[in-house]
């Protein structure tokens, strides 16, 4: 079955723009979690979905949002970027919240540079 | 702050060695163990799911152990090959607000044959 497919792939945008990334999670999946990795630190948590509702928000600013669809498929949202947003985004489905333990399948990420 | 971490940061070692590394993370209202590998240029796979104080689980030659009330899980690699070069996540998950899973920086291992 097809994985976890995040477009697009890489991005440069400049300070002060918007951006917006989209998950698109393994058919049947209901549960989409959002992180960040920069360099030298570990995946942060930015956001969990299920069933169209957010569970549970990582400790990011007000310009980080997301939401997710009927379809379960997710997008999030980065406005006002700044350069200290860099980083590798990586979107997770399961079938279930990871929350509840259950295996989280990751995509390949975005990779999003702002200059 | 709930804070995993993981030793050591990266390892080298020679094609058929055996290795282990360790994940540290809170045991009070403990949920969950996830063991990730991250191959480069690739998505994180997951490996195992963990929950109960000493279970211990097996993919192959890879193997994960449990101590949910010291707060650690070891992942062994039994005669390690090129192709486990990777680095290896480990992510605890907690009940209530903090039900998402934190993920530890991960330990780099390399093989060389």
């Amino acid at each position: 079955k097809a994985g976890v497919t995040q477009t697009p792939r890489y991005l440069i945008k400049t300070r002060g723009q918007q951006v917006t990334l989209s998950c698109s999670p393994i058919s049947g999946h209901r549960s989409v979690s959002w992180y960040q990795q920069t360099p030298g630190q570990g995946l942060q948590f930015l956001f969990e979905y299920f069933s169209e509702t957010q569970r549970n928000k990582g400790n990011f600013p007000g310009r980080f949002s997301g939401r997710q669809f009927s379809n379960s498929r997710s997008e999030m949202n980065v406005s006002t970027l700044e350069l200290g947003d860099s980083a590798l985004y990586l979107c997770a489905s399961s079938f279930a919240p990871p929350s509840d333990g259950s295996e989280a399948f990751f995509g390949q990420g975005t990779r999003l540079t702002v200059v | 702050i709930l804070n995993v971490e993981q030793s050591p940061q990266s390892l080298h070692v020679q094609e058929g060695d055996s290795t282990n590394f360790t994940c540290s993370f809170p045991s009070s209202n403990f949920y969950a163990l996830h063991w990730y590998r991250w191959e480069t240029a690739k998505s994180p796979e997951a490996l195992f799911v963990m929950t109960l104080n000493g279970d211990e689980k097996k993919k192959g030659r890879i193997s994960a152990t449990l101590n949910t009330k010291e707060g650690y899980s070891y992942l062994y690699i039994k005669g390690s090959q090129p192709e486990d070069s990777a680095t290896y996540l480990c992510a605890s998950n907690y009940g209530g607000s903090q039900g998402n899973l934190i993920f530890g920086k991960g330990t780099k291992l390399s093989v060389k044959p």
